[in-house]
């Protein structure tokens, strides 16, 4: 079945360091790859998404680029800020399990001033 | 727009009693909804899936007759936890779509079972 593996957390960055979360995923077909973001107490947020290969999803300064021959989702920003502490959930869709969301672990990152 | 909304967003109920939990899609007409439970710090587990005015698909090793969801309506599913235990304390997430379009999610409710 499909499935999505997520770099271990927790990652503790200082505030305007660089930030990559990795992210890979098993399946196949044509997949909608999201980043989510959870505040401590609160349900998901949408943060980006992807639809096809090669499609750069972007919000808030972070970007994800969908890499079909990586089989990679992986999250970046440049200049992180305290305010981006939260747990980042990656997740698949793949329409032959309908509406289904495939999620990975998610990874907790704290961003210390 | 594409509001989701969960009530409550926590309750605390003593072993036995049953509690419901409403989600409703604010802004537009949810044809499926999700329920989801997250335990501390870990990822969401899909519960179930269900269409409005149809019965709702369990996942594999949740238990359909303590879980009860009903989706009465485009806009309202609810998740009844029958005769709880402390074990089902957990934060309750519920998502909501419509054809075409991603899922949304609601804030979650925490449940504590004492």
């Amino acid at each position: 079945g499909d499935s999505v593996t997520q770099m271990e957390g927790p990652v503790t960055l200082s505030e305007e360091a660089f930030l990559t979360i990795n992210c890979t995923y098993t399946a196949t077909g044509y997949l909608s790859l999201f980043w989510y973001v959870q505040y401590p107490g609160e349900g998901l947020q949408l943060l980006l998404k992807a639809t096809k290969a090669d499609d750069k999803g972007s919000n808030k300064g972070f970007e994800a680029t969908y890499r079909k021959e990586t089989t990679s989702f992986h999250l970046e920003k440049g200049s992180v800020q305290v305010s981006d502490s939260a747990v980042y959930f990656c997740a698949l869709s793949d329409p032959t399990s309908g509406s289904r969301l495939t999620f990975g672990e998610g990874t907790q990152l704290t961003v210390n001033p | 727009g594409a509001v989701v909304s969960q009530h409550p967003s926590w309750v605390i109920c003593k072993s036995g009693t049953s509690v419901k939990i409403e989600c409703r899609s604010l802004d537009f007409q949810a044809t499926t909804m999700f329920w989801y439970r997250q335990f501390p710090k870990q990822s969401l587990m899909l519960m179930a899936t269900s269409n409005e005015g149809s019965k709702a698909t369990y996942e594999q090793g949740v238990e359909k007759d303590k879980f009860l969801i009903n989706h009465a309506s485009l806009t309202l599913s609810t998740l009844t936890v029958t005769s709880a235990h402390p074990e089902d304390s957990s934060f309750y997430i519920c998502s909501a779509r419509r054809t075409g379009f991603e899922q949304y999610f609601g804030p979650g409710t925490r449940l504590t079972v004492t």
